[in-house]
């Protein structure tokens, strides 16, 4: 069973372009969930996903970031026009059903941005 | 708001001796606090719940304690290895049922 699947592990962008990061959850797992984190500092939330929906995006900046996770195939978050301060580790989470519930989330092994 | 601390210094510990991590919190009653381990370069891997109602929870050489009156947790890991080494982070639900706030981490050495 595959864990939480993030690609790219590394990703460098000159000021301006736009990243795609992508995140297959676990087999089973219909809940999604992207945190960033920077160095020194605790994980951040940035959005909860379900199939086709966004519950929460309280996290997220209201622009240049945007998340989704379609009926069919990964989770991906979309950063437009990236700037130095986006340069971060971006981690996915998922689980079977909510945390409050006992159920484990399982992270992937993070994107790295880089923006120069 | 929710607020979490833990040590930000490294921790050095004598291969084999007990070590013990803190996470304290304010401005919140938690329904539960999770601890991951974070190893350089890795996603942080999920260690051990503890529920409100729970004053200790064990898994094999682990031991977490939860004081909700001094919002504090202890986590402990006994026989400690050179492979108990990594950063180890506090979570504790926020808000939503589905959120979890983070500390920064404590980084643990263990000395062979």
């Amino acid at each position: 069973n595959a864990g939480v699947m993030q690609n790219p592990r590394h990703l460098v962008r000159r000021r301006g372009q736009e990243a795609r990061l992508r995140c297959s959850p676990m087999k089973g797992h219909s809940h999604v969930y992207w945190y960033r984190q920077l160095p020194e500092e605790g994980l951040k939330f940035m959005v909860y996903l379900q199939k086709e929906n966004i519950i929460d995006e309280s996290g997220m900046p209201k622009e240049r970031f945007s998340a989704e996770f379609p009926k069919e195939g990964p989770s991906i978050l979309r950063i437009q026009q990236v700037v130095r301060g986006d340069s971060a580790a971006y981690f996915c989470a998922s689980s079977p059903g909510l945390p409050d519930s006992g159920n484990t989330i399982y992270f992937g092994e993070g994107s790295w941005l880089t923006v120069v | 708001s929710q607020k979490i601390e833990q040590n930000s210094e490294a921790l050095n510990i004598q291969e084999g001796k007990t070590a013990t991590l803190t996470c304290n919190y304010t401005n919140y009653s938690p329904a539960y606090l999770q601890w991951y381990r974070q190893d350089p370069g890795r996603g942080p891997v999920f260690l051990l719940l503890i529920r409100e109602n729970e004053k200790e929870k064990r898994k094999e050489r682990l031991k977490v304690t939860f004081d909700t009156t001094l919002k504090q947790s202890l986590f402990h890991i006994t026989a400690s290895q050179p492979a108990d080494s990594a950063t180890y982070l506090c979570a504790l639900d926020g808000d939503s049922n589905y959120q979890l706030i983070w500390g920064a981490g404590t980084k643990l050495i263990i000395k062979p």
